[in-house]
Order: C-alpha cells, then structure tokens, then sequence
C-alpha cells in the first residue's frame, strides 16, 4: 500500500485517558499535516512538519495534545487526559509536491 | 482571516441532471483552490485544483471546476449526476504566497444527494 496509513481506525477511551494515533506517510513525503473532522464540519488544521521539525501548530491544539514526527518519517499525535469534546476524526495528509496533499482514512475517535 | 464558504449543508439533484456545489473564498492575494470528496469512513479524495491559468478546470470523475475572481467562487460542476456521486464535498483554499506547501483551510461541506 502506498497511501498514507492511519492507526488505529477506531479509537473508543474513557474521559480522562490518554490516547496516541500513528500516521505513516507516503515514502519520501517530506510534509505531514495533521486535521481534526467533527461532524458535520469542514477538517481544521491542528498541525504540520517538515521532516521532523513541527513548523506550525494550530491554537485549537491545547496543551493537552502533542504531536512528534521522529526521523521526519512516521508521525504520532497524543492527546491526554481525553474530554467529550475531543470526539472527532482525526486526519493526517501529507505533501510531497506542490499542492499535492494525500490524506489517509482517518481515526475515528469516541470519548465516553 | 482567510476563509472557505459552502452555503448549502445539502444539495438534491436527479440523477443524469447536471449538479452544481457552490464555494465562495475569501483570501487576500491569489488562492490556490481545491474540491474533495468524502464517502463514509473514510479520507479525503481529491478531485481538482486551480493553481492559474484557464478558469475551467477538469478533474476526476468528470467534474469541473469555475474560478471567478471577481465573484471570489469556485463552483464545482458535473454535467450529468450518477447515484454514486453521492458523498460530502469540501472546498478548501491554500494560503497564496507558500508556492503550494501550506496547510488547507476548508469549508464546512455540501453533503450532495443524487435520487435515481
């Protein structure tokens, strides 16, 4: 598979529980971005890096989110101590060329 | 602030009729503007760009694309409608002056029902 692959799918957690989610991107893709999808909204950018350096962050990405994208080549995004409103789609895409971007399936995420 | 406008949460069309979803923009400078579509569960699929040039842009599926400056839109457009075009589309702008590396900022969706 050479698109962009996103882990889990699904994610059900408790409020108050930590939870990370994996984006593998495109081989060689050197920009990863990171969007959160609540329904029946448009994806908001929450993040993005070149390689390994995070050049931009969202002010929708509080402190309890952190994103990492070691070696410049797979990314992980955590959120800790999970609230309700934190239940969204969380998309990762990356960009390999000029207004090229590849987004992945997504993970879903449910806080109960 | 930059900003993508879809101002129909719904648009109902026949199938075989042609479909139109409409995207207004708000961006200073020169945008960069693209439609993607959503089905269930699933990622983003691009459909088409304008980066310059010709105003009409063709992409997949047979879809196209208008960009009038003047009116700041960049409708979407496909001929004859089949059921399966059935999805949520996004319109989303990238900022001008990155040379195309730069986040997307979209608009909120047109979920698009094509009845056979």
């Amino acid at each position: 598979d050479t698109g962009v692959s996103q882990n889990p799918r699904h994610k059900i957690t408790k409020r108050g529980q930590n939870v990370t989610f994996r984006c593998d991107p495109i081989s060689e893709h050197n920009r990863l971005y990171w969007y959160r999808q609540t329904l029946g909204q448009g994806p908001e950018f929450l993040t993005y890096f070149q390689n390994e350096a995070q050049l931009e962050k969202s002010r929708l990405l509080s402190d309890r989110f952190s994103a990492e994208r070691p070696k410049g080549s797979f990314s992980t995004l955590e959120i800790q101590r999970t609230e309700q409103g934190d239940s969204a789609m969380y998309l990762c895409a990356t960009q390999g060329s000029a207004y090229g971007y590849t987004f992945g399936s997504g993970t879903r995420l449910t806080v109960v | 602030a930059q900003s993508v406008a879809q101002p129909e949460d719904q648009v109902n069309v026949a199938e075989g009729n042609p479909l139109t979803v409409k995207c207004t923009y708000s961006v200073s400078g020169n945008p960069y503007l693209f439609w993607y579509v959503q089905y269930p569960n699933r990622g983003l699929q691009f459909l088409l760009k304008y980066i310059t040039g010709d105003n009409l842009v063709k992409g997949s599926y047979g879809f196209e694309a208008e960009f009038n400056k003047s009116q700041t839109s960049f409708h979407l457009k496909k001929p004859s409608a089949l059921v399966s075009d059935s999805a949520l589309y996004f319109c989303a702008v990238s900022p001008p002056f990155s040379g195309g590396y730069n986040k997307l900022i979209f608009g909120a969706g047109t979920r698009l029902a094509v009845h056979p």
